[in-house]
C-alpha cells in the first residue's frame, strides 16, 4: 500500500529549539492529519487539516496543508522534554474514505 | 482522551491458535478500525466497521475477521495466528470518518 514520506526520519535537538518535519505524498490528499505516538502507547491526533493552504495551531503546535495538496508540514516551537516521541502524518484523500495513508514518522529526540 | 480500551493489552501465543482481541469505547462513535503497526510498515489497516454488523475489509485483511454485534465493542480475531501476526495491534474509532482516536494497543507474539 501507498505510504506517505517523511522527513526528518530522525531529529536530535536540544530544549528549547524550533522544529519542523514534512509529509510528501505523489498523489492528492483532501485532509491532512498529525499524530504523536510515545512508547508503548497509542497515536494521539494533534492537528486536523482540512483546506489547502490551512494554517492551523495547537499550543506550540503548528502544521499547515501544502497547496499543492501533496504535502503538509508540522513546526513545533521551543521544544520541552515531553515532546519526545514519533511524529506521523496521515492523509485521506476522499472525504468519507475511511482510509488513512500513514507516513513512516518521525523520531523527535532531545539531548540533554 | 477518548474512551477506548483494548484487551488483552499483551499477549502470547503459539502457532496455530486462535485469538481475539477486544477494542470497546465508551463514546458511541459509529466507525471502528483495527490497524497493525510493525516497524517499516508503519500503520496499517486491517479491518473497518462503519456501524453494528457492517464491516469491510482493509489492506491487510488475509487471516483477519472481525465482528461487531454492538456499538461499543469491535473483536479482531485471528484464527490460526501464525509468526507473521506478531505485531502491535491498535483499535481506533472515529465520528466524523476522518479524526480517528486510538486506543492503547495490544502486543501480540506469535511463538
Amino acid at each position: 500500500g501507498q505510504q506517505l514520506n517523511q522527513s526528518p526520519q530522525s531529529m536530535f535537538i536540544q530544549e528549547g529549539e524550533d522544529v519542523s518535519m514534512n509529509c510528501t505524498s505523489s498523489s492528492i490528499f483532501n485532509t491532512w492529519l498529525w499524530y504523536k505516538q510515545d512508547p508503548g502507547e497509542g497515536p494521539v491526533l494533534l492537528i486536523a487539516l482540512y483546506k489547502a493552504g490551512e494554517l492551523t495551531s495547537n499550543g506550540r503546535l503548528t502544521a499547515q496543508f501544502g497547496i499543492t495538496r501533496k504535502d503538509s508540514f508540522l513546526n513545533i516551537s521551543a521544544s520541552i522534554p515531553s515532546d519526545v516521541g514519533i511524529y506521523f502524518c496521515a492523509g485521506q484523500s476522499n472525504f468519507g474514505n475511511e482510509k488513512l495513508t500513514f507516513g513512516t514518522g518521525t523520531r523527535l529526540t532531545i539531548i540533554p | 482522551d477518548a474512551g477506548i480500551t483494548q484487551s488483552p493489552r499483551h499477549k502470547v501465543t503459539e502457532t496455530g491458535t486462535p485469538v481475539t482481541l477486544r477494542c470497546h469505547q465508551t463514546e458511541n462513535h459509529r466507525y471502528m478500525y483495527w490497524y497493525r503497526q510493525d516497524p517499516g510498515h508503519g500503520l496499517r489497516l486491517i479491518h473497518y466497521s462503519y456501524g453494528v454488523k457492517d464491516t469491510d475489509k482493509g489492506e491487510v485483511s488475509d487471516g483477519y475477521s472481525v465482528s461487531r454485534s454492538k456499538t461499543e465493542d469491535f473483536l479482531l480475531t485471528l484464527e490460526s495466528a501464525t509468526s507473521s501476526q506478531t505485531s502491535v495491534y491498535f483499535c481506533a474509532i472515529s465520528e466524523s470518518r476522518v479524526e480517528q482516536y486510538f486506543g492503547p494497543g495490544t502486543r501480540l507474539t506469535v511463538t
